[in-house]
């Protein structure tokens, strides 16, 4: 199993939707978890920091599940200019001298008109 | 706001040739990162430094080295340049490995012919 997956996608939703991505992680240590937006050919973004409590940002939600391992992004009233990768990043206990942090694949969200 | 610089953002070097590539960041962070991202690869991990003069192997090191004398530069360098090693390379720093995001330079687009 991978150290984190994310649904490649692409996902393609209409303007206005509401659309949902999940990021499964293997290590139960794992301490922090964000999400980043990646625009073609440009550099990741921070978007937010996921926090145990869930957290919201305008259109964005962010909520993390420990007992099942997973984070999950929810954007509503999608636009257009939301369209872009979305790779979320886990950083972790790695077992060696360094905390490790693990980008996701990223997902693809194609908002259309 | 976190400025990451890279010193380029297209390159084209030549097979064989040493390829530096440099990257400053304004923040003090004590940790610094350099990925390389292919299509269908993600983001892979080269080389980080958690301080100056420090320095550690991420999951693609061969062929790689890199270099940081100071806290707030970070240099890549490709010994000898191959093909292989056409990609975007993505600079990044944070203040902390374990619960702080990474903040990213706009990248370097190299080509070696």
């Amino acid at each position: 199993r991978k150290e984190v997956e994310q649904d490649p996608g692409p996902f393609n939703v209409p303007e206005g939707a509401t659309v949902a991505f999940n990021c499964t992680y293997s290590n139960s240590a794992s301490q922090s978890f964000f999400w980043y937006r990646q625009d073609c050919r440009k550099e990741p973004k921070l978007l937010m920091s996921v926090y145990s409590s869930g957290n919201e940002d305008g259109r964005f939600t962010a909520q993390l599940n420990r007992a099942s391992q997973y984070i999950s992004l929810l954007i509503r009233d999608s636009k257009l200019s939301d369209s872009a990768t979305y790779l979320c990043v886990v950083n972790g206990r790695g077992g060696t001298s360094y905390d490790k942090v693990i980008f996701g694949p990223g997902t693809s969200l194609s908002v259309i008109p | 706001d976190v400025k990451v610089t890279q010193s380029s953002r297209y390159l084209v070097k030549r097979t064989g040739e040493k390829v530096f590539l440099e990257c400053v960041q304004d923040m003090d962070h004590e940790n610094m990162f350099w990925y390389r991202q292919d299509p269908g690869l993600g983001l892979r991990l080269i080389y980080f430094s958690y301080d100056v003069k420090m320095k550690e192997k991420g999951d693609i090191p061969e062929g790689y080295s890199v270099s940081r004398e100071k806290k707030e530069r970070f240099s890549l360098i490709l010994e000898s340049a191959s093909t292989n090693q056409t990609s975007m390379y993505l600079c990044a720093s944070s203040y902390s490995v374990s619960n702080q995001p990474q903040h990213f330079g706009d990248g370097t687009r190299l080509s070696i012919l």
